[in-house]
């Protein structure tokens, strides 16, 4: 059971170039959800995404975009890359109802220099 | 800013202490849930707590919540090496949305 499984797990970016995080989740989960994490700080909600279909600011959705391509699948865009993004994002999903645990993926950290 | 806030922001003691982390938020919520996090992994739930409950336990661990100060604590109770670790309280006030606060990292010294 792989649970939340986000690529690529390292990536180094020049500023100003574009990429995409991956993450999917096989647990049949209507809600997924990006965050950031910087040094010796909490999470940072991005994009959300409550259902297949509805996409969601969070509190720092700046400089970001989302896809939640399908049910298993979300994804977030960098559209032209800046050194204030260079940060670890997590990707989690969580299935249906509010009282529900979310399940994290292991992370890609992302640098751009 | 940040639905949940923690504090305090660091916490050491010695193994078989007991460990008290304190959490508060702004807004109305439907539960209140606390994670923990090793060396920069992902976060892993520990224990959900619904906003009609007051007190829940699980294991060594013991949720409280007082909505009317809008605040949570997460007491570890014989504290040992292995749950040293970052600990971050998450709420949701609705429509799936998940804000966490920006945690306590917990040493535990042998």
């Amino acid at each position: 059971n792989a649970g939340v499984t986000q690529t690529p797990k390292f990536q180094v970016l020049k500023t100003g170039q574009s990429m995409t995080l991956q993450c999917a989740q096989d647990m049949n989960h209507n809600s997924m959800y990006w965050y950031r994490q910087d040094p010796g700080m909490g999470l940072r909600l991005i994009y959300y995404s409550a259902s297949e279909g509805t996409t969601d600011k969070g509190e720092v959705p700046n400089g970001y975009n989302v896809s939640r391509l399908n049910k298993r699948e979300f994804s977030l865009r960098l559209e032209s890359a800046a050194p204030s993004q260079t940060s670890v994002y997590f990707c989690a999903s969580r299935g249906g109802g509010s009282s529900t645990e979310a399940f994290f993926g292991q992370g890609t950290r992302l640098t751009v220099v | 800013s940040q639905q949940g806030e923690e504090d305090p922001q660091a916490l050491s003691i010695q193994e078989g202490e007991n460990a008290t982390m304190n959490c508060s938020y702004k807004t109305s919520i439907n539960n209140l849930q606390w994670y923990r996090q090793n060396s920069g992994r992902g976060l892993v739930h520990l224990i959900l707590i619904r906003s009609n409950e007051r007190e829940k336990h699980s294991g060594r661990l013991r949720v409280t919540l007082d909505t009317s100060k809008k605040s949570s604590s997460l007491l570890i109770t014989a504290s040992r090496a292995a749950d040293t670790a970052s600990y971050f309280c998450a709420t949701d006030g609705g429509a799936q949305k998940l804000v966490f606060g920006q945690g306590t990292r917990l040493t535990i010294n042998p």
